[in-house]
């Protein structure tokens, strides 16, 4: 049975540090992996993508990577700033129904 | 485009009444999920629909939750009677296919209170 986790749960961090959030998942047979981000009382947003093929993705200030053998994703935030205040969920795709696994998130503030 | 619509977004109620959540999702995603997010947690996969059909609906407490999306296109999630433990986010996301080639997109969520 597949399981995420997240470390840490919550993070503090002053405005304009590089962060890094982690994503661990016990089974390696992934299809892909998605980084979504959840504003307090919203729904997701997905941020990036990462097939099982692929090593990283990059958005902007947001940088994904993936290693299957090990079971780890990160993302790295770049230059951090008050509004990407938020809770961070990993998800991967083990099946081929489209099902996802999340995480349960990492909480997010960054002080400006 | 519109994105998932879900409502309503807040609902209270006291235990052991009925509750209905709706969602419609994107115009022309034929694959509909409703996942239940407890507080702290990531959301779970409750049941799936292709098109009207549900496909895995091995999460849901069958007991107590029920779900229909007759003409498969909007979808309703109901519990019946609610209890305490049910509060939570209810969250609805659907994707134009079924599969991992496919993103999925989640509503806003309705924020269930149950006391």
């Amino acid at each position: 049975k597949q399981e995420v986790t997240q470390i840490p749960a919550a993070l503090s961090v002053p405005e304009g540090e590089n962060l890094v959030l982690n994503c661990s998942f016990t089974d390696s047979a992934i299809y892909n992996l998605q980084w979504f981000r959840q504003d307090p009382g919203k729904g997701l947003t997905s941020l990036l993508l990462i097939q099982s093929s692929q090593r990283e993705q990059t958005s902007g200030r947001l940088n994904a990577s993936l290693d299957k053998s090990s079971g780890r994703s990160t993302l790295y935030i770049a230059a951090s700033q008050p509004g990407d205040s938020a809770t961070y969920l990993c998800a991967v795709n083990s099946g081929n129904t489209g099902k996802l696994i999340f995480g349960q998130g990492t909480t997010l503030q960054v002080k400006p | 485009e519109a994105g998932v619509v879900q409502s309503p977004r807040y609902k209270i109620i006291e235990k052991k009444q009925p509750v209905a959540f709706w969602c419609n999702p994107i115009s022309g995603h034929n694959t509909l999920y409703w996942y239940l997010q407890n507080l702290g947690q990531g959301p779970e996969l409750l049941i799936r629909y292709e098109n009207e059909e549900a496909v895995d609906d091995s999460q849901l407490p069958k007991d107590r939750f029920s779900a229909e999306r007759l003409k498969g296109v909007d979808s309703t999630l109901k519990i019946q009677p609610a209890e305490l433990g049910d509060s939570a986010v209810y969250l609805c996301a659907s994707s134009p296919g079924t599969g991992f080639a496919y993103e999925q997109y989640f509503g806003p969520g309705t924020r269930l209170t149950v006391t």
